[in-house]
């Protein structure tokens, strides 16, 4: 079993609808966890950086982390075509373990 | 404010040639250094990383090597490219922590695309 699993998609859905994203885990070690947002040709950019459990709102992006189902999410709502991209989570412990899931294509169609 | 520099954007090599790919960071002073690659729908796979000026510690051996030549400057390299070696090269900062991990998220540059002929 991987340590962070991911649906790869490709994920499409209609300008205005709203995306969720997620992300399961083994490693219960695993205390912070991020999403990143990664353009076409272009390097992972940092959008939510979440510790604990529960929810955590920036604009028209939500992070949800669910530590006893090992389940992280990200909601996107009022989805546009500037959200189309790879959407990569990630988790780190206390200590050295730092993975990225392989992320999930996202198409937002006009 | 900080900024990464990663060139070159696109590089295609022939098998058995040479590579440097560069990094350099500025705006900021000892930065932990990551070298990732990427490849389609296996996610990033950490090859080095550094924190400090000739400091690498390689995560998975392979037929690269990477050095820290200056505090903010970051050298990917290998003497003889293999097939294999293809694929999307990530160089990324975060602020020094004494390990090689970050405190918080990662800044990445933009990528360098290699493949190997």
């Amino acid at each position: 079993q991987k340590e962070v699993e991911q649906d790869p998609g490709p994920l499409s859905v209609p300008e205005g609808a709203i995306v969720s994203l997620n992300c399961t885990y083994s490693n219960s070690a695993f205390q912070y966890f991020m999403w990143y947002r990664q353009y076409s040709r272009k390097g992972p950019e940092l959008l939510m950086y979440t510790y604990s459990s529960g929810n955590k709102e920036d604009g028209r992006f939500t992070a949800q982390v669910d530590k006893s189902s090992k389940y992280i999410s990200l909601f996107i709502r009022d989805s546009q075509p500037s959200d189309s991209a790879t959407y990569l989570c990630a988790m780190k412990d206390y200590g050295q373990n730092f993975v990225f899931g392989p992320g999930t294509r996202l198409s937002v169609l006009p | 404010s900080q900024t990464i520099h990663q060139w070159p954007a696109t590089l295609v090599q022939p098998v058995g040639s040479p590579l440097s790919l560069e990094c350099t960071v500025e705006g900021t002073s000892n930065p932990n250094l990551y070298w990732y690659r990427q490849a389609a729908g296996r996610g990033l796979q950490l090859l080095f990383y550094s924190v400090g000026i000739g400091q690498i510690s390689s995560e998975v051996p392979q037929n690269l090597s990477a050095s820290r030549p200056q505090d903010r400057q970051f050298i990917l390299s290998s003497k003889k490219l293999l097939l294999s070696d293809s694929g999307f090269y990530l160089c990324a900062w975060s602020v020094g922590g004494g390990q090689g991990v970050p405190i918080g998220g990662y800044t990445f540059g933009s990528g360098t695309r290699l493949t190997v002929v």
